[in-house]
């Protein structure tokens, strides 16, 4: 059982916009901008995409975006197309330098 | 652009030792968090723990604490993960990141390759 709960699978049309939870019931999370979200497509080396709720690192494109409430964290991508089929992944400060990772989002673009 | 470039799959038999590398270039490494990041075939992401070059300070996740040793080679840029005695359950890829700020535990902004790890007998 993961510290931070993402639901399994969440799909969408092109063009359509899609937004994966990460519920965490744990101080850090909820008290703190410390949550992150990670890009992995099949066979390759996670990407961060989204970091503090809610900055995109350089080259992310703009249709992904990040926002938290309370003890939930989403990660939304607008405009969704062929190439945003992956999983994702939310991360969060757990303690002190510790870090958790959710149990990953497969998305799957119809 | 900082880089991590990590060793070879290894193929072991259970019982045995293992010390996998990751080699960074492009950042000051030892003043920035190192970690390892553990994916079973088929499963998700799951933090391992991350080491400070610097001051030798490494945390790890209680999942992995006792199981594995991080460690790191300021002189070379390396850093490591290890297993004294390997169980058929660490098969799985293993991958080294770091993040863009010097002195922050995370995100990891920077990953390497990966290094695919088989425990079979």
């Amino acid at each position: 059982q993961s510290a931070l709960t993402q639901p399994a699978s969440v799909s969408g049309s092109p063009g359509q916009s899609i937004t994966i939870s990460c519920t965490g019931n744990y101080k850090f999370f909820s008290d703190y901008n410390y949550v992150s979200w990670y890009q992995q497509h099949p066979g390759k080396a996670p990407k961060l995409m989204i970091y503090d709720v809610n900055k995109r690192p350089s080259g992310v494109s703009d249709r992904f975006s990040g926002s938290k409430s309370g003890n939930t964290a989403s990660l939304t991508i607008s405009g969704l197309q062929a190439e945003d089929e992956a999983d994702y992944y939310c991360t969060s400060l757990k303690t002190n330098s510790i870090w958790v990772f959710g149990g990953g989002t497969k998305v799957t673009v119809l | 652009e900082v880089q991590l470039v990590q060793s070879g799959a290894e193929v072991k038999k259970p019982g045995e030792s293992l010390k996998i590398s990751c080699k960074a270039s492009g950042n000051s490494f030892n003043t920035y968090w190192i970690g390892w990041v553990r994916q079973m075939p088929g499963k998700g992401l799951e933090w391992m723990g991350i080491i400070y070059p610097l001051y030798s300070e490494t945390k790890y996740s209680p999942s992995f604490q006792g199981q594995v040793t991080i460690s790191a080679d300021m002189s070379i840029t390396t850093a490591y993960l290890q297993w004294s005695s390997l169980k058929a359950s660490d098969t799985g890829m293993y991958y080294c990141a770091t993040p863009s700020d010097s002195n922050d535990s995370g995100p990891f902004h920077h990953w390497g390759q990966g290094t695919l790890v088989t425990v079979s007998s």
